[in-house]
């Protein structure tokens, strides 16, 4: 069975901190993939990783992908209120089509 | 711009009448994809369509039912809603299989009396 495990589930962090959100996925995968939720609203494209040793940046956001050890991670940094949202991450494997999602991580940036 | 369309955004209906969410692109992309995401969950995959192939997931309700007339649009229709279907709906596509990035609509928010 595919498995994703998202971590920590829930977030709660001061503005100006930082912090890692780690994804570990069960099988083989050079894809990963990071969206970012708002309440009520779609999914955003955040982060594409397409292969090992990726990283990629975009403005506080940071997404790493390790395929040796199945992990890609998400950091945090000097973390402000605009980034309090829903984080996913998702990889194909075992199959050409289905993405595979974690539980997702909900971000809350307190003042 | 280029996009995924969703209308209605929000959607009302009665305990067991059918409705139809619509999705539109104009990506050209061959694969579009239905989610069912419920609160506070991952978004689930209920089927989706290569070209004009159909494929289902094997734990999607007989309830959910979809049609793709062309390249552009896509229907998802319930046939009885029942409560537990109330959700957001999430139509995505993209170019191909194989790992390619999925780009999602914004939505339809389903609520069911």
């Amino acid at each position: 069975e595919l498995k994703v495990e998202q971590n920590p589930l829930f977030l709660s962090m001061q503005e100006g901190k930082n912090y890692t959100i780690y994804c570990n996925y069960s099988t083989t995968s050079d894809r990963l993939y990071w969206y970012r939720q708002d309440p009520g609203k779609s999914l955003e494209s955040l982060f594409v990783l397409l292969s090992n040793g990726a990283v990629k940046q975009e403005g506080r956001l940071m997404a790493s992908l390790d395929t040796k050890a199945r992990l890609s991670t998400l950091h945090i940094t000097a973390a402000v209120h605009d980034l309090s949202a829903t984080y996913f991450c998702a990889f194909f494997g075992g199959s050409n089509y289905k993405l595979t999602f974690g539980k997702g991580t909900l971000l809350t940036v307190n003042p | 711009d280029a996009m995924v369309i969703q209308n209605p955004r929000y959607q009302v209906t009665q305990f067991g009448k059918p409705v139809t969410l619509s999705c539109s692109q104009t990506l050209n992309h061959n694969v579009m994809y239905w989610y069912q995401q419920k609160s506070s969950q991952a978004p689930k995959l209920l089927f989706h369509y290569y070209d004009k192939d159909f494929n289902n997931e094997a734990d999607t309700p007989d309830n959910f039912q979809s049609r793709r007339p062309n390249t552009s649009f896509c229907f998802l229709d319930i046939r009885s809603p029942g409560l537990g279907d109330a959700a957001m709906y999430l139509c995505a596509t993209s170019s191909r299989y194989r790992g390619v990035e999925q780009f999602f609509g914004p939505g339809t928010r389903l609520t069911v009396l």
